[in-house]
């Protein structure tokens, strides 16, 4: 059972505009939710994190917003760059978890110059 | 420096080796891990280690035996494994495994069971 959806699986965006990834969970028990870029052969980077105190978190261009009553969250970069290009994951865990990350399926974003 | 090591980088193995994927970080992290990806799927949780200790282990098949010598080494150690096992192999670290914490992750070990 997929505890974190990632429901688009591609998503392309000319280079200068914005881009917004989306990401739902089902477990209300997850309290702090983490993107990770991933490009092929490689392992995942971290990118952005956000606990459910809180309901945005920026870091130059990106930020990541989250709605625990929907339970989503979503990514924004902007603007976005060729090297943006990569598969972008979430994650969720729960304190009570010991850390177990579960993440998501993955959206591959293409920036197009 | 947020690195985490990793050795190898590929292997490829019969189903009557023994191998070992090896895992290095020195960013003082006391939590290490091994993840399992399989292609265009998720990473999957494998083992936990917090302060040199087992803490979880997710139904993993004997096959597979972790083993943390000191808190910056992991090792996976193989033996016996299935094609199905192929895979990509993550090793990650984190402070110490609690909560609200940012797991870091090295390239990987592509494996290739034959």
């Amino acid at each position: 059972d997929q505890q974190v959806k990632q429901n688009s699986p591609s998503l392309s965006v000319q280079e200068g505009r914005i881009s917004i990834l989306n990401c739902d969970y089902t477990n209300s028990m997850f309290d702090y939710f983490l993107w990770y870029k991933k490009y092929p052969a490689e392992g995942p980077t971290f990118l952005i994190s956000i606990s459910s105190i809180k309901d945005k978190n920026e870091d130059g261009r990106f930020t990541v917003f989250l709605n625990k009553s929907a339970k989503h969250l979503s990514l924004h970069i902007v603007p976005s760059q060729p090297g943006d290009s990569a598969v972008y994951f979430c994650a969720a865990s729960a304190q009570t978890g010991a850390n177990n990350l579960f993440f998501g399926t993955g959206t591959r974003l293409t920036v197009i110059p | 420096d947020t690195e985490v090591t990793q050795t190898p980088k590929h292997l490829v193995m019969g189903m009557t080796n023994k191998k070992s994927l090896k895992c290095e970080q020195h960013m003082g992290h006391r939590a290490m891990y091994w993840y399992k990806q399989k292609a265009k799927k998720p990473p999957e949780l494998m083992f936990v280690y917090s302060y040199e200790k087992l803490s979880i282990n997710e139904s993993v098949p004997s096959r597979f035996s972790p083993e943390c010598p000191n808190s910056s080494l992991l090792n996976l150690h193989l033996h016996a494994l299935q094609p199905e096992d192929s895979a990509l192999y993550l090793c990650a670290s984190s402070q110490d495994g609690r909560g609200f914490e940012t797991q870091y992750f090295g390239p990987g070990t592509r494996l290739l069971v034959l």
